[in-house]
């Protein structure tokens, strides 16, 4: 079945570092692909998506690539903030949503 | 924040008790879904329903029940609590089908003891 799988944390960054957080999927179709972020005592909300391969997807300085002959959806950012720790979450919709484990970042002043 | 409630918030309860998750939308909404988050898990999906009294299960349904009776209430039922269902619950809704984005209430923390 679809599955994800993103790099295990925690990833703790000083301010103005570069950011990147691996996610490689496997999908028996073409799925649409997410990067979620939850606050603390918050729910799930959408970062940014790409529905097709080479499409890149991107907000709020973020930025993931879909690639289909890597099976990948890397996030990055070029300067991370003390405002962007939060638990990111990778994941695929083909008939459902599936979400990878989440990667805490922490970044420090 | 999309209009997403989900009541109540934190719950403690006894093993072999039955509880009730609700939630609301105000957003009309024709999809809404029910997720539990748990560490090392992410967010694996309980039960789904794509209308009024049309839903299915998802990934991890054994122990629960839900009912949808009007667009806006969607109900998750643990028939007999167990430990195992301590938890973090989601609801999630979509205006459109699988491939669309979710927007997600705040939760309920569910303690079973």
């Amino acid at each position: 079945g679809n599955s994800v799988t993103q790099m295990e944390g925690p990833v703790t960054l000083s301010e103005e570092a570069f950011l990147t957080i691996n996610c490689t999927y496997t999908a028996t179709g073409y799925p649409s692909l997410f990067w979620y972020v939850q606050y603390p005592g918050e729910g799930l909300q959408l970062l940014l998506k790409a529905t097709k391969a080479d499409d890149k997807g991107s907000n709020k300085g973020f930025e993931a690539t879909y690639r289909k002959e890597t099976t990948s959806f890397h996030l990055e950012k070029g300067s991370v903030q003390v405002s962007d720790s939060a638990v990111y979450f990778c994941a695929l919709s083909e008939n459902d949503m599936r979400f990878g484990a989440g990667t805490r970042l922490t970044v420090k002043p | 924040d999309a209009g997403i409630t989900q009541s109540p918030r934190h719950k403690v309860t006894e093993t072999g008790t039955p509880v009730t998750l609700r939630c609301h939308q105000t957003e009309n909404h024709r999809y809404m879904y029910w997720y539990r988050q748990d560490p090392g898990h992410g967010l694996r999906l309980i039960h789904y329903s794509y209308g009024v009294k049309d839903t299915d299960k998802g990934e991890v349904s054994d122990g629960y029940s839900v009912s949808r009776s009007k667009t806006e209430d969607f109900l998750l039922t643990l028939e007999s609590a167990t430990s195992s269902q301590t938890s973090v619950y989601f609801c999630a809704i979509s205006a459109g089908g699988p491939n669309s984005p979710l927007h997600f209430g705040n939760g309920t923390r569910l303690t079973v003891t």
